[in-house]
């Protein structure tokens, strides 16, 4: 298992257009997170699945963010309608229990 | 929103040199971690402390943790060009399922 997996590394894209980004977890882990994080600040939480459930999804997300895992392996983050204020890198990253998590490279989203 | 805040937000050393960041939060927490993050890279765990735990020690790094302050410390002892890195704090809230990520101290050591 080499880790956390996320496509596409790069993405630029259009104000207005939707995009879709993938995680695959390590596969024996049943914790996924999803987090931004712009240049110069910490990790900003956004969701986090437990297996297939999605357990908690942060207030700052509005309708256009949506996450999915389905059946408990990868999981897609899918951006409706991109704004400006999108732009930042997205992380994922998996556990197998609380704490110790192991981050993806990230997908650094530019919307133009 | 951050829950935790380091101190300081940007520390340059001599290699050989210790760093000392710490770390401040807010709320009852389970477990306090350390992460690294090499420049435009993801983060990498360094060191998970627990809640009842008051020091933890991995290899050069050292982190305490004080509940009654709701602050904790990292100590890199012996640092290296190779440990210029930002370190961000994070914390896993009672009760919840997030954990809190700080803003992180940016470490620049010298050769």
């Amino acid at each position: 298992d080499t880790g956390v997996s996320q496509n596409p590394r790069h993405k630029i894209t259009k104000r207005g257009q939707n995009v879709t980004f993938r995680c695959d977890p390590i596969s024996e882990h049943n914790r996924l997170y999803w987090y931004r994080q712009t240049l110069g600040q910490g990790p900003e939480f956004l969701t986090y699945f437990q297996n297939e459930a999605q357990l908690e999804k942060s207030r700052l997300l509005s309708d256009r963010f949506s996450a999915e895992r389905p059946k408990g392996s990868f999981s897609t983050l899918e951006i409706q309608r991109t704004e400006q204020g999108d732009s930042a890198m997205y992380l994922c990253a998996s556990s197998p229990d609380r704490g110790g998590y192991t981050f993806g490279s990230g997908t650094r989203l530019t919307v133009v | 929103s951050q829950q935790g805040e380091e101190d300081p937000q940007a520390l340059s050393i001599q290699e050989g040199e210790n760093a000392t960041m710490n770390c401040s939060y807010k709320t009852s927490i389970n477990n306090l971690q350390w992460y690294r993050q090499n420049s435009g890279r993801g983060l990498v765990h360094l060191i998970l402390i627990r809640s009842n735990e008051r020091e933890k020690h991995s290899g050069r790094l050292r982190v305490t943790l004080d509940t009654s302050k709701k602050s904790s410390s990292l100590l890199i002892t012996a640092s290296r060009a190779a440990d210029t890195a930002s370190y961000f704090c994070a914390t896993d809230e009672t009760g919840g399922f997030k954990t809190i990520f700080g803003a992180g101290t940016r470490l620049f050591v010298k050769a």
